[in-house]
């Protein structure tokens, strides 16, 4: 079974609309992330967050909203969609206290 | 998450040819981890060091962590065509527990 699962992989959409991407893990974590990397493979974190609670919430549009309905699941909204947005978005999670992260395979956004 | 320096950004070698990345803070870290990402996939954890001095292995990588607690690097023996994708550091600082992230070093491995 995949440790940590993201759907979709590919998403292209048009400048405008509003898309969401989901993530699960089935290791019992705690912690949960999202990450942006762009064409240079540079991977920024966007939000973390632990028990369902927002810890990290680095400087992104406000059009980006991380939704977790449970501690399995960290979902990724964004509204009103730009070309700039167009990235690979990894969602991870890791224990609590432990800095181990597993990595969801990753969703390619293009927007054009 | 702020950076760490990482260099070089890109590494070109010849299969059997050794290399190494450094990964720099100005600040002191608690721990460091290292993570590979092979072209097209996901980051993968490699190890994670937290001692003052701290080496380890792991086959033909090597990894250091320096003794302020600044600084690392990962060798690598003898590449591989297996070694190709991109590694980058995560390093968490001692104060507040921020993340600080490496920009990544794409290595490429020509047969």
């Amino acid at each position: 079974d995949t440790a940590v699962s993201q759907t979709p992989k590919y998403l292209v959409t048009q400048m405008g609309n509003d898309k969401s991407i989901k993530c699960e893990q089935n290791l019992g974590h705690d912690t949960m992330y999202w990450y942006k990397q762009d064409s240079k493979k540079f991977l920024k974190i966007m939000f973390s967050y632990n028990n369902k609670e927002l810890i990290i919430n680095e400087t992104v549009p406000n059009r980006f909203s991380p939704k977790s309905p449970d501690k399995a699941h960290l979902n990724l909204h964004i509204n009103s969609l730009e070309l700039g947005d167009s990235a690979v978005y990894f969602c991870a999670s890791s224990r609590p206290q432990a800095n181990e992260q597993y990595f969801g395979p990753g969703t390619r956004l293009t927007v054009t | 998450g702020q950076q760490v320096m990482q260099i070089p950004q890109y590494q070109h070698v010849q299969e059997g040819e050794d290399f190494t990345t450094y990964c720099n803070s100005s600040t002191t870290l608690s721990n460091i981890q290292w993570y590979k990402q092979r072209p097209g996939g996901h980051p993968v954890f490699l190890i994670q060091l937290v001692k003052s001095g701290e080496v380890k292995k792991q086959k033909r990588l090597t990894f250091q962590f320096g003794e302020a607690k600044k600084n690392s690097s990962l060798h690598i023996t003898a590449t591989q065509t297996t070694d190709v994708g991109t590694y980058f550091c995560i390093g968490r600082g001692s104060t507040l527990g921020r993340l600080y992230f490496g920009r990544g070093t794409q290595l490429t491995v020509w047969p």
